[in-house]
């Protein structure tokens, strides 16, 4: 989804179902992508990360692909479970003095069951 | 290995008062960060650093003072809080991406409110 002012897109799924959550990324220079998982009152958990010569990437339950053409970055999550509602960010890292890690504005993700 | 822990969890401050909030971590990462996070928003990017007795300012640096005069250690300072400034900080820390990539990894996040 699209970040509309300072409210968080929400992404709401039935339990079971496919989650697709979607990113646009800012520097066409990024080179290293990361998804994080934040639950109410935690920080940001590592769920997934690409680097930016790969377009695909699995893990458990979780795909990450990679557009570069677009600049965008997106999440798939298999048979959603209600564990899995939480805010999910998409990061990049912009080689800019080093290496900065950037997020975007995030989604919100409701798992219904 | 407690990885990274802020202290302190919890704080409110009046307008005009200064305070640090210390980042630590036991990873012997190379790099670390300080986002702000505000109700409904992503992270923001105040400052960095990569590498101890280096930092470098993020996205939104005003009103901020960063030291990592040792490794493991990132403070972040506020000279004279704002109510602008109440939100709920986080720290994060890093390996040399140079050897291998790898995520960042968050401390828990201190909630700041200035009256």
């Amino acid at each position: 989804g699209e970040s509309v002012g300072l409210h968080l897109p929400t992404l709401s799924v039935q339990e079971g179902d496919n989650s697709i959550i979607n990113c646009a990324y800012s520097n066409s220079a990024s080179d290293y992508f990361i998804w994080y998982k934040q639950e109410s009152g935690k920080g940001p958990q590592f769920i997934i990360d690409i680097r930016s010569n790969m377009d695909k990437r699995q893990g458990q339950r979780v795909t990450v692909l990679l557009n570069k053409t677009v600049k965008h970055l997106s999440l798939q999550i298999a048979a959603t479970q209600p564990g899995d509602s939480a805010v999910y960010f998409c990061a990049e890292n912009i080689k800019e003095y080093g290496n900065k890690l950037v997020f975007g504005a995030g989604t919100i993700l409701r798992v219904k069951s | 290995n407690a990885g990274v822990t802020q202290t302190p969890k919890f704080r409110v401050l009046k307008t005009g008062q200064s305070m640090t909030l210390l980042c630590a971590q036991d990873m012997n990462h190379e790099y670390m960060y300080w986002y702000r996070q505000d109700p409904g928003m992503g992270l923001r990017l105040i400052h960095y650093s990569v590498g101890e007795g280096t930092t470098a300012k993020g996205e939104v640096p005003d009103g901020y003072n960063v030291s990592r005069l040792k490794k493991q250690n990132f403070l972040l300072g506020l000279e004279s809080a704002a109510p602008s400034q109440t939100s709920v900080y986080f720290c994060a820390s890093s390996r040399d991406r140079g050897k291998t990539d790898t995520e960042a990894f968050f401390g828990q996040g201190t909630r700041l409110t200035v009256v």
